[in-house]
């Protein structure tokens, strides 16, 4: 049973316009929510994140939302650019001792049009 | 040089060989993890060791054997794998809340 859902396999946007990726989780022990961006042949790489005691984190060109009660995550990427063709993952931590285990999603992977 | 290095970056193995997978870090993290990727599924987390202790074995079959000597590195035995556990293995370590992850393995078992 996937605690985290990525329902869009794949997006595409043209260059400039507003991208949004979104992700949906059950678990509402979850604490904090990051997004990660991974490139062909490379590891993930953290990208932003957001507590759940905040609805909205902002990091230039990138804004993370959380819609505890519909238990909702979406990242907003404006304006896109090629460069942020990437698979992008969703996921979810709840803290124990240390271990920052991460529960993943399948993925989206976006596609900048120029 | 990433804070995480995975070698090697590709690796072809028959069912009867027994190979293993290398992560080092140099980000003074305390905490390691192995993660493995396969086609449309999410990562899913197989080991944690922190501060050389693992403290999480996600039910991984036996084939595959963790060791990690030290906080800096991180080991992943293979034995007698079976052609689905070809996938992309990756490396991750943290201190707090971000995970760093290496480049991973290729892995593909003939």
């Amino acid at each position: 049973d996937q605690q985290v859902k990525q329902n869009s396999p794949s997006l595409s946007v043209q260059e400039g316009r507003i991208s949004i990726l979104n992700c949906d989780y059950t678990n509402s022990m979850f604490d904090y929510f990051l997004w990660y961006k991974k490139y062909p042949a490379e590891g993930p790489t953290f990208l932003i994140s957001i507590s759940s005691i905040k609805d909205k984190n902002e990091d230039g060109r990138f804004t993370v939302f959380l819609n505890k009660s519909a238990k909702h995550l979406s990242l907003h990427i404006v304006p896109s650019q090629p460069g942020d063709s990437a698979v992008y993952f969703c996921a979810t931590r709840i803290s124990n001792f240390g271990n920052e285990k991460l529960t993943f999603g399948t993925g989206t992977r976006l596609t900048i049009i120029p | 040089e990433t804070g995480v290095t995975q070698t090697p970056r590709h690796l072809v193995m028959g069912m009867t060989n027994k190979k293993s997978l290398k992560c080092e870090q140099h980000l003074g993290h305390n905490a390691m993890y192995w993660y493995k990727q396969s086609a449309k599924k999410p990562l899913e987390l197989m080991f944690v060791y922190n501060f050389k202790e693992q403290t999480e074995n996600n039910s991984v079959p036996s084939r595959f054997s963790p060791e990690c000597p030290n906080s800096s590195h991180l080991f992943l035995h293979l034995h007698t794998l079976q052609p689905e556990d070809s996938a992309l293995y990756l490396c991750a370590s943290s201190r707090q809340g971000t995970l760093h992850f290496g480049n991973g393995t290729r892995l593909t078992v003939t």
